[in-house]
């Protein structure tokens, strides 16, 4: 059945480094893709998406790339800010229908 | 509006016991949810309903768990004889439709779960 593999934290960073949390999947077919982010002591949210090949998801100045060569739906942030400080999924549905198949989570602590 | 609710928000019982976890889905939205997230295992997808088909259960862990959907609403997930290993945050989603992949899941905040 279709995967994610997501990088395992967790990540610190200091305010206004660079982010990358690493994502690669495998599915059949194009799946749609998608980055869901939960802050302390909340639900899980939608952060970002993208439903075809090539496709850049953004948010929040959070970017992800669709790369069907390299299976891959990297997030990315140019400067992290300590509100930023959350758990990151990435995630993808089952073959055909929308359950969704998390990766296990990235923490992100970011320190002043 | 409303987003997803979910209740109790925290619920401690004992082994062998049986539990109802309750979700209120946002109004009009036809596909509901339910994930589990535990320590090492992530987050995994439990149960599925859309509309008035059948639902999908196949990602229950064993037969002690089951889930309704009443009036196509309000859905409760029941343990029964819960174990330690049930001990979790049980997290439920609901969307416009399920037959898009789409369709954007809004999460309720989830109930904690401890067996002790």
């Amino acid at each position: 059945g279709d995967s994610v593999t997501q990088m395992e934290g967790p990540v610190t960073l200091s305010e206004e480094a660079f982010l990358t949390i690493n994502c690669t999947y495998t599915a059949t077919g194009y799946p749609s893709l998608f980055w869901y982010v939960q802050y302390p002591g909340e639900g899980l949210q939608l952060l970002l998406k993208a439903t075809k090949a090539d496709d850049k998801g953004s948010n929040k100045g959070f970017e992800a790339t669709y790369r069907k060569e390299t299976t891959s739906f990297h997030l990315e942030k140019g400067s992290v800010q300590v509100s930023d400080s959350a758990v990151y999924f990435c995630a993808l549905p089952y073959s055909g229908n929308t359950p969704l198949v998390f990766g296990k989570g990235t923490r992100l602590s970011v320190i002043a | 509006g409303a987003g997803v609710s979910q209740s109790p928000s925290n619920k401690v019982t004992e082994k062998g016991k049986d539990v109802e976890l309750r979700c209120d889905p946002i109004s009009g939205h036809t596909a509901l949810y339910w994930y589990r997230q535990s320590l090492g295992q992530g987050l995994e997808f439990l149960i599925y309903f859309q509309g008035n088909s059948a639902p999908d259960k196949s990602g229950l862990p064993s037969d002690r768990f089951s889930a309704e959907r009443t009036g196509g609403s309000v859905s409760t997930l029941t343990i029964q004889r819960t174990q330690q290993e049930d001990s979790a945050v049980y997290l439920c989603a609901s969307s416009l439709a399920g037959t898009s992949a789409y369709n954007e899941q809004f999460f309720g905040p989830g109930t904690r779960l401890t067996v002790l």
